[in-house]
């Protein structure tokens, strides 16, 4: 019973590279959900998935793009990455509203 | 204001103590409220749910007072264990971002 799959776990990146972070769940929820984390700022929401096929911008989606593959998957890309984008990376997933999320371990992504 | 609010501490406390943490949120038509508990370098796991009634998971009671909008969580006997920051979490089924988290509380306890 994975739940919510992450990869990678850690990034280094130079300013200016490409990547995308990719997200699993196996739990058949309709929402999946990226978030990064940075000290003190608690967590932010850059892109949302309500259901396959659609996605929404959060409060911090810029230099940001996302991806619903399919029902499973929700992939997060940064084009052209900046030292400001070094933070945790967290893809979640939820049910319906009275059921929560269930988040991922993270991704750690360092921009030089 | 901030959707959700919370203090975030820390809070250090000993071995044995009881602890409370308050939210506070902003919209009144909110409908589900959880507690979430982050270990240090981890993703935020799923403590409790917060019902109308109150409700008590062991050393953990959680209450909601829809009136004054606020939501509090009561640790009694700290454990060592119990070191985390502790996140508000807040929904409401006509949004489709359906929930919103809090900054997080810091809870230390010392031994």
């Amino acid at each position: 019973n994975a739940g919510v799959t992450q990869t990678p776990k850690f990034q280094v990146l130079k300013t200016g590279q490409s990547m995308t972070l990719q997200c699993a769940q196996d739990m058949n929820h309709n929402s999946m959900y990226w978030y990064r984390q940075d000290p003190g700022m608690g967590l932010r929401l850059i892109y949302y998935s309500a259901s396959e096929g659609t996605t929404d911008k959060g409060e911090v989606p810029n230099g940001y793009n996302v991806s619903r593959l399919n029902k499973r998957e929700f992939s997060l890309r940064l084009e052209s990455a900046a030292p400001s984008q070094t933070s945790v990376y967290f893809c979640a997933s939820g049910a319906r509203v009275g059921y929560g999320y269930t988040f991922g371990s993270g991704t750690r992504l360092t921009v030089v | 204001r901030k959707e959700v609010e919370q203090d975030p501490g820390p809070f250090n406390v000993p071995e044995g103590a009881t602890v409370a943490f308050n939210c506070t949120y902003s919209n009144s038509a909110s409908q589900s409220f959880f507690w979430y508990r982050q270990d240090c370098r981890k993703e935020p796991k799923l403590l409790m749910s917060v019902y109308s009634s109150g409700n008590e998971d062991g050393r953990f009671t959680a209450q909601l007072n829809r009136a004054s909008q606020y939501i509090s969580l009561l640790i009694r006997d700290s454990k060592l264990s119990d070191s985390a920051t502790y996140l508000c979490v807040v929904g409401y089924s006509g949004s489709a971002r359906q929930l919103t988290f809090g900054s997080g509380t810091q809870l230390t306890v010392l031994p």
